[in-house]
C-alpha cells in the first residue's frame, strides 16, 4: 500500500476557481511530518508547508490553505481563486523516523493542476 | 544565487557508459539528499550525507549507483554501465538542521537520458 496517495492525477480548473488537492497518507507513528511542495514546468521543487503531527491546526498562506485531520490521515490542499501561475504539480509527502533515526520524505505521485486563463 | 546547484543539467549518453553527477549545496546547510524522479511519480529517496557522512541509502541504489559528498560541502552521483531503466530526473535537495525537521530545497535537477 502507497503511504501517500494523491487520488487525483490531473486537474483542470479555469482561472478564479477554488481548487482542493487531496492527500491521504498511512503511517503508525505517531510523531511524523507531513509536506507540500509545488513542482512547476521548471522543473524545481518548491517548498510550501510542513505541518507537524501534534498540530492539527489548519493554516492559511495568503491564497493557500491546508486542512490537517489525523482522523481521516488527510492532509489536503486548498487554492482560492486559483491563477495559471498556479499551474504546476503538486507532490504532499510524509517523512517519519527510519531505522537509522533520520527522516526521510515519502513523496506521493503528484497532482498536475492545469489552470486555464 | 545562493540556491542548490546542479550540473550537468542535462546528460545524453549511450547504455554501458558511466555518468558522474555534482550537486552543490545552499553553503550552511549539513545535510545532503540524492533523489530519483521519474515521469508521472513523485522523487524516490536514493541516499543521504550530513556532513561528509552517508548515513543512509535506498534500496533503489544499486551497486552501480555510488554518492559522496567529500568535505561536507558538494556532493557527486556516479552511475557506472548505465542503462535505459537509469533514465530519469536526479535531483538533489539539502536542509540545516536548524531549519526545521526536514524542510528541504531542492535543485532543478538533471536529467539524464540512456540511450
Amino acid at each position: 500500500a502507497q503511504k501517500v496517495t494523491q487520488a487525483q492525477t490531473e486537474i483542470s480548473v479555469v482561472e478564479k476557481e477554488d481548487v482542493t488537492l487531496d492527500c491521504v497518507y498511512e503511517t503508525r507513528d505517531t510523531t511524523y511530518y507531513l509536506f507540500w511542495y509545488k513542482q512547476p514546468p521548471s522543473g524545481e521543487l518548491v517548498f510550501l508547508i510542513r505541518r507537524n503531527s501534534f498540530d492539527e491546526q489548519n493554516e492559511i498562506s495568503g491564497r493557500y490553505s491546508w486542512n490537517f485531520q489525523k482522523s481521516t490521515s488527510s492532509f489536503n490542499f486548498t487554492i482560492t481563486a486559483s491563477q495559471v501561475v498556479d499551474s504546476a504539480v503538486y507532490f504532499c509527502a510524509l517523512s517519519e523516523r527510519r531505522a537509522g533515526g533520520s527522516y526521510i520524505p515519502t513523496f506521493g505521485r503528484g497532482t498536475s493542476l492545469i489552470v486555464h486563463p | 544565487d545562493t540556491g542548490v546547484s546542479q550540473n550537468p543539467r542535462h546528460k545524453i549518453t549511450k547504455r554501458g557508459q558511466n555518468v558522474t553527477f555534482r550537486c552543490d549545496p545552499i553553503s550552511e546547510h549539513n545535510r545532503l539528499y540524492w533523489y530519483r524522479q521519474t515521469l508521472g511519480q513523485g522523487p524516490e529517496f536514493l541516499t543521504y550525507f550530513q556532513n561528509e557522512a552517508q548515513l543512509e541509502k535506498s534500496r533503489l541504489l544499486s551497486d552501480r549507483f555510488s554518492a559522496e559528498r567529500p568535505k561536507g560541502s558538494f556532493s557527486t552521483l556516479e552511475i557506472q554501465r548505465t542503462e535505459q531503466g537509469d533514465s530519469a530526473m536526479y535531483l538533489c535537495a539539502s536542509s540545516a538542521r536548524t531549519s526545521g525537521h526536514n524542510e528541504q530545497f531542492f535543485g532543478p535537477g538533471t536529467r539524464l537520458t540512456v540511450l
